[in-house]
């Protein structure tokens, strides 16, 4: 089926290691998404990529890498994880398209960091 | 810089009751407004959408109006369901935004009790 995937859908590791989070979409959309989703906090977005081989950095970056060689493929890397990383991360997608389209969003990862 | 401000939650109501969550925005220009819902275990979905002001999205019995004036996008249903029992959030997009960015509002965790 066509849509947004994000893998794995729960992971639970200790502070200090790399851990990396997927994302796929099937629709070609140009743009697309990390957001981190807290208690008290709602969304936040960590990085984003308007096309394969450009991203950009959100509200709040620190500890995170992203990468876009494809532009079906958007994997978000925590490359030595805290306890403060424990969230529920949300990848999304965006067509190139300036009159107002939704943003389209996976089901989400529950990330928890011991 | 943009903003939106949601009622904060939990709000909770008996099946059939009418629904007000209220959401404002600072914005410099005229933004496209969004109202997503986000059920238990999943990702967000565009619920709702209105670019221009005065503009009325509907959708699945859940109204919004664009009102310019006083800068508002309240969502309302008005015979609610236990289905309905979600977390809702109200976003914002500039016109030709870069990186076709979103902001959120906190979000507001609606329980229907039957």
């Amino acid at each position: 089926d066509a849509g947004i995937t994000q893998s794995p859908r729960y992971k639970i590791t200790e502070t200090g290691r790399q851990v990396t989070l997927m994302c796929h979409q099937t629709w070609s959309h140009s743009y697309m998404f990390w957001y981190r989703q807290d208690l008290g906090h709602g969304l936040r977005l960590i990085y984003y990529s308007a096309a394969a081989d450009i991203t950009d950095k959100g509200e709040v970056p620190d500890g995170y890498v992203v990468s876009r060689s494809k532009t079906e493929n958007f994997p978000l890397t925590l490359e030595s994880a805290t306890r403060s990383q424990t969230s529920v991360y949300f990848c999304a997608s965006n067509p190139r398209d300036f009159n107002n389209q939704p943003q389209h969003f996976g089901d989400g990862t529950r990330l928890s960091i011991l | 810089g943009d903003s939106v401000t949601q009622m904060e939650g939990p709000v909770t109501l008996s099946e059939e009751a009418f629904l007000t969550i209220n959401c404002t925005y600072t914005a410099t220009g005229y933004p496209s407004l969004f109202w997503y819902v986000q059920y238990p275990g999943e990702g967000l979905q565009l619920l709702l959408k209105a670019t221009k002001a005065d503009d009325k999205g509907s959708n699945k019995g859940f109204e919004a109006t664009y009102r310019k004036e006083t800068t508002s996008f309240h969502l309302e249903k008005g015979s609610v369901q236990v289905s309905d029992s979600a977390v809702y959030f109200c976003a914002l997009k500039m016109i030709k935004a870069a990186g076709n960015k979103l902001t959120f509002g906190g979000g507001t965790r609606v329980l229907v009790k039957p």
